[in-house]
């Protein structure tokens, strides 16, 4: 079975604090993914990559930032954690040119106090 | 960007009774189209994918939905709903490379006893 890897399953930050989120995939997989999910608002798009080295913005990239160095890797990173990013990310991968399904990780429940 | 609207965010349903759950989709290509549930706590699980072919297509648990290219929809449907099904369910559509899935809100259905 794929396994996509999420570093923490519970974060707890302060305003202001860089904070770094790690996902690892273990099926080789191209493309990987970055959500955040939210009440009411369903899983919205923050940053993906289809390649390493490469990164497209989603459709909240404000206030984010990634690293994608190795294929397995893709990493988050809030620059200066403000109370409004406190969230669930999710991390998810798929197979170039899939059309399939999304593989999750478990997710990060990040607060920012 | 492609993107997703769901109808509704919550359905209140009695056990037994039939349900629909609506999406609407937009793109400016050729699209596929999900259906994720979430249960209490959990991860989100696929219920069911359009790629291509028949535009009916049927997922676990019972549950079937329509692709209609001309109403740009693919409403889910059960003809009778268990307590178990009491869930999160989130439509979701992404096109050929680079394969960004786009989710909806979300549609909390609550079957009643």
């Amino acid at each position: 079975d794929v396994k996509v890897t999420q570093s923490s399953r519970y974060l707890v930050k302060r305003t202001g604090e860089k904070v770094f989120l790690e996902c690892v995939q273990d099926m080789d997989h191209e493309n990987m993914f970055w959500y955040r999910q939210d009440p009411g608002l369903g899983l919205r798009l923050i940053y993906f990559s289809y390649d390493v080295k490469m990164k497209e913005k989603g459709d909240i990239p404000e206030g984010y930032s990634v690293s994608r160095e190795k294929k397995e890797r893709f990493s988050l990173i809030l620059e200066s954690a403000s109370t409004n990013q406190t969230s669930m990310y999710l991390c998810a991968s798929t197979p170039a040119g899939s059309r399939e399904k999304l593989f999750f990780g478990s997710g990060t429940q990040l607060s920012v106090l | 960007a492609q993107s997703v609207t769901q109808l509704d965010s919550q359905v209140p349903v009695f056990e037994e009774a039939p349900v629909e759950l609506r999406c609407n989709y937009s793109s400016s290509v050729s699209v596929y189209l999900f259906w994720y549930v979430q249960y209490p706590n959990q991860g989100l699980q696929l219920l069911l994918k359009y790629l291509s072919g028949s535009t009916l297509v049927k997922g676990i648990n019972g549950f079937e939905a329509e692709f209609n290219k001309s109403q740009t929809s693919f409403h889910l449907r059960k003809p009778s709903v268990h307590i178990s099904d009491t869930a999160e369910y989130f439509c979701a559509v992404t096109t050929d490379p680079p394969n960004d899935m786009r989710f909806g809100a979300g549609t909390r259905l609550t079957v009643k006893p």
